[in-house]
C-alpha cells in the first residue's frame, strides 16, 4: 500500500503563479523527499528534509514537514511552462529499510 | 543527468519469454535499489541491493530476481513474463545504506518493458 499520498491529483495554474503539493504518509518517518517526473522519464530528486527540520528551501522549492500531522507540502514560486511534471513525495519507514514508498503523485500543469 | 544508467531503454516482447534490465549505479554508489512504476500500481519498490547483498524486497514476484555483482551494476531478471508486467523499471543508486536512514536516490531513466 501507498505510504504517502499527494493532494490534489492534479493541478494547473498559469506561469507566475504559485503552485502547492500537499502529501500525506501514515507511519513514523525518517525522511521525506520529493522527486519530479517529467513524462514518461526518470525521476529527478529535488529535495530532501529529515524529521527533525521543519522546513526547507532549494531555490523556488519550499518544503514543509509537520510530523505531528504526518504531512508535509512542497511550494514552487513563481511557476514556469518547464515546471510542468509530476511530482511524488516519498518516504522511508523508521525502523525500516532504506526503501521509499512513493505516493501517486500530483500532475502539474503549467500554462505559458 | 543522474549518473544512474539503465539499458535497453525499451524492451518489447512477448508473454512467457524472459529478459534482463540492466543498471550502473553512480559511481560510489553501493546501493541500488529496483522499482516498477505501473498506471495502476504507481511506483512500487522491487528490491535493494547493497554491496553485492540483498538488503531489502518490496513487493517483486517470484518470476523476478535481481543480483548485484562485484562491479556494483545489477540486473533485474523477469521471466514468465505476462502482460500485467508492461511498466517502467527504474533503477535507483545511493551512496550508503545506513540502518535505518535513507540517502537520496538517484533515478536512471528507466526501461520501458511492453509484454504484448
Amino acid at each position: 500500500s501507498q505510504q504517502g499520498e499527494e493532494d490534489p491529483q492534479a493541478l494547473s495554474i498559469q506561469e507566475g503563479e504559485n503552485a502547492t503539493m500537499n502529501c500525506s504518509y501514515k507511519t513514523s518517518i525518517n525522511n521525506l523527499q520529493w522527486y519530479r517526473q517529467n513524462s514518461g522519464r526518470g525521476l529527478v530528486h529535488l529535495i530532501l528534509i529529515r524529521s527533525n527540520e521543519r522546513e526547507k528551501h532549494s531555490g523556488r522549492l519550499r518544503v514543509t514537514l509537520d510530523t505531528s500531522k504526518k504531512s508535509s507540502s512542497l511550494l514552487i514560486t513563481a511557476s514556469r511552462a518547464a515546471d510542468t511534471a509530476s511530482y511524488f513525495c516519498a518516504t522511508d519507514r523508521k525502523g525500516g529499510s532504506e526503501k521509499l514508498v512513493f505516493g501517486k503523485g500530483t500532475k502539474l500543469t503549467v500554462n505559458p | 543527468d543522474s549518473g544512474v544508467t539503465q539499458t535497453p531503454k525499451h524492451l518489447i516482447t512477448a508473454t512467457g519469454q524472459r529478459v534482463t534490465l540492466r543498471c550502473s549505479p553512480r559511481s560510489g554508489d553501493l546501493s541500488v535499489y529496483w522499482y516498477q512504476q505501473s498506471l495502476d500500481q504507481g511506483l512500487q519498490f522491487l528490491i535493494q541491493y547493497y554491496n553485492g547483498e540483498e538488503r531489502a524486497k518490496g513487493n517483486i514476484l517470484e518470476r523476478f530476481s535481481a543480483q548485484q555483482f562485484p562491479d556494483l551494476h545489477s540486473e533485474l531478471n523477469l521471466s514468465s513474463l505476462e502482460l500485467g508486467d508492461s511498466a517502467l523499471y527504474f533503477c535507483a543508486s545511493s551512496v550508503a545504506a545506513t540502518s535505518g536512514r535513507t540517502d537520496t536516490q538517484y533515478f536512471g531513466p528507466g526501461t520501458r518493458l511492453t509484454v504484448l
